[in-house]
């Protein structure tokens, strides 16, 4: 099956700083979601992407999906305390397993104060 | 976006017992997914909830072990059946709406002792 590929897997970052973080796959994606995890949560939607190298943004996020349609990338800006948790990467990939939403493995953000 | 609920929240289950998990989304929504997510691990969809007909099972989840309702377009259950400690886990009820977003409920931790 279509395999999602996110890294880092962890993060340690100062308050204040920027956060990158991205996903890439071998095979095409019709749609990529980003999702938060709080301890204890359900995962939360952050940003949806839909076509080839739309660049969406919410608030201090921005997202992108690629050109390729195979990777995409997550950008927090000024990273504060509650950005904590783990960051996971979604997509849909094109075929008839396109009901199936594929996941990453996540990319857990720790922020020091 | 959907609101998604589920009970229990949490719960602790001995051995060869089972529990029903309830899904209820405060729209009527097409789709409907269930997921389980392994301590430290990202999610894996178990099965899609079809209304009105046999739900659609991924590899590694059978009828027998993970059986599953969805009478309406609203509500949908999940029976972890015969629990072993390795059926504990996040379950968590997932839908989809306006196109591929798609949206989880907070999640039902299972404890198997």
């Amino acid at each position: 099956g279509q395999q999602l590929n996110q890294s880092p897997q962890s993060m340690f970052i100062q308050e204040g700083e920027d956060v990158s973080m991205n996903c890439t796959s071998s095979s095409i994606f019709n749609t990529w979601l980003w999702y938060k995890q709080d301890p204890g949560e359900g995962p939360v939607l952050l940003i949806a992407l839909y076509k080839a190298g739309e660049l969406t943004s919410n608030g201090r996020l921005t997202a992108q999906f690629g050109i390729t349609r195979k990777d995409s990338f997550l950008n927090i800006s000024a990273s504060i305390p509650s950005d904590v948790g783990i960051y996971f990467c979604a997509g849909h990939p094109p075929t008839s397993e396109g009901n199936k939403l594929v996941f990453g493995a996540g990319t857990i953000l720790r922020v020091k104060s | 976006s959907a609101v998604i609920s589920q009970k229990p929240s949490r719960d602790i289950c001995q051995r060869g017992t089972s529990l029903t998990i309830q899904c209820q989304v405060d729209s009527q929504v097409t789709m409907m997914f269930w997921y389980r997510q392994q301590p430290g691990q990202s999610l894996t969809l178990i099965a899609t909830a079809n209304q009105g007909s046999e739900a659609t099972y991924e590899s590694g989840f059978v009828i027998d072990k993970f059986p599953i309702s969805r009478p309406n377009l609203t509500f949908s259950t999940l029976t972890v059946s015969n629990m072993s400690p390795e059926d504990s886990s996040i379950y968590l009820c997932s839908v989809r709406q306006g196109g591929e977003t798609q949206y989880f409920g907070p999640g039902t931790r299972l404890l198997v002792l």
